[in-house]
């Protein structure tokens, strides 16, 4: 399997502009979960969609962000428009919720985004 | 809030050195991951652990699940170079439903050679 995909793997663009990031999950996962990373904050759930519903956005920073999944094996995190400081690195992850209780995520390679 | 604390933060030792990594919560995990990142990529999932007192290993790596599954450790012994890098713990609380995991800070492990 090739693992969760993400595009771009870098992004450099101007305080506002808008950026889309694009998460291609693992073939057969039914959830899917947006992260950002930065030095200060660490690792922080932004939202996360279960069988393509948002169940959780609650750690989406403020209204410029929003995300989309409209099939099971695509989603995207948009930021309009962008600031300096939304500059991090953001994960997609994806995970298969069977009843297990194992909720094993499996991360992408993220988007390293500079906002100028 | 449910919070998950992990300790310590930083830690620089030497080849050969042995060490643990700890993860404490005051609610009871329904499971618990660890994961490795390397600068440049993302988190790589290592182990996950359901049962309390449970007790993986992964070649020099030894992860321990405390019996009321609020807390978890990582050792390992003869740390080499190679295990540099940041350690997360990750857990799914019990009272929470839903796939989510809360992660710790991290523990960002340098090995000298």
């Amino acid at each position: 399997d090739a693992g969760v995909i993400q595009s771009p793997r870098h992004e450099v663009t101007e305080m506002g502009q808008e950026v889309t990031l694009r998460c291609k999950p693992i073939s057969g996962h039914n959830s899917l979960f947006w992260y950002r990373q930065t030095m200060m904050r660490g690792l922080e759930l932004l939202i996360y969609f279960n069988n393509n519903v948002p169940i959780d956005d609650s750690g989406m920073p403020e209204d410029r962000f929003s995300a989309k999944m409209p099939n099971a094996s695509f989603s995207t995190l948009k930021i309009q428009p962008s600031e300096p400081r939304d500059s991090a690195v953001y994960f997609c992850a994806s995970s298969f919720s069977g009843g297990t209780g194992r909720n094993e995520q499996f991360f992408g390679p993220g988007t390293r985004l500079t906002v100028l | 809030t449910q919070l998950l604390e992990q300790s310590p933060q930083f830690l620089s030792i030497q080849e050969g050195e042995n060490l643990t990594v700890y993860c404490n919560s005051s609610s009871v995990f329904s499971s618990l991951q660890w994961y490795r990142q390397e600068p440049g990529e993302g988190p790589v999932l290592l182990v996950t652990v359901v049962t309390g007192g449970e007790v993986k290993k992964l070649k020099r790596l030894t992860f321990q699940f405390g019996d009321a599954r609020k807390d978890s450790s990582l050792h390992i012994t003869a740390a080499q170079p190679g295990d540099t890098g940041l350690y997360l713990c990750a857990g799914a609380f019990e009272e929470t439903s839903g796939s989510r995991l809360t992660f710790g800070e991290g523990t960002q492990l340098t090995v000298n050679p």
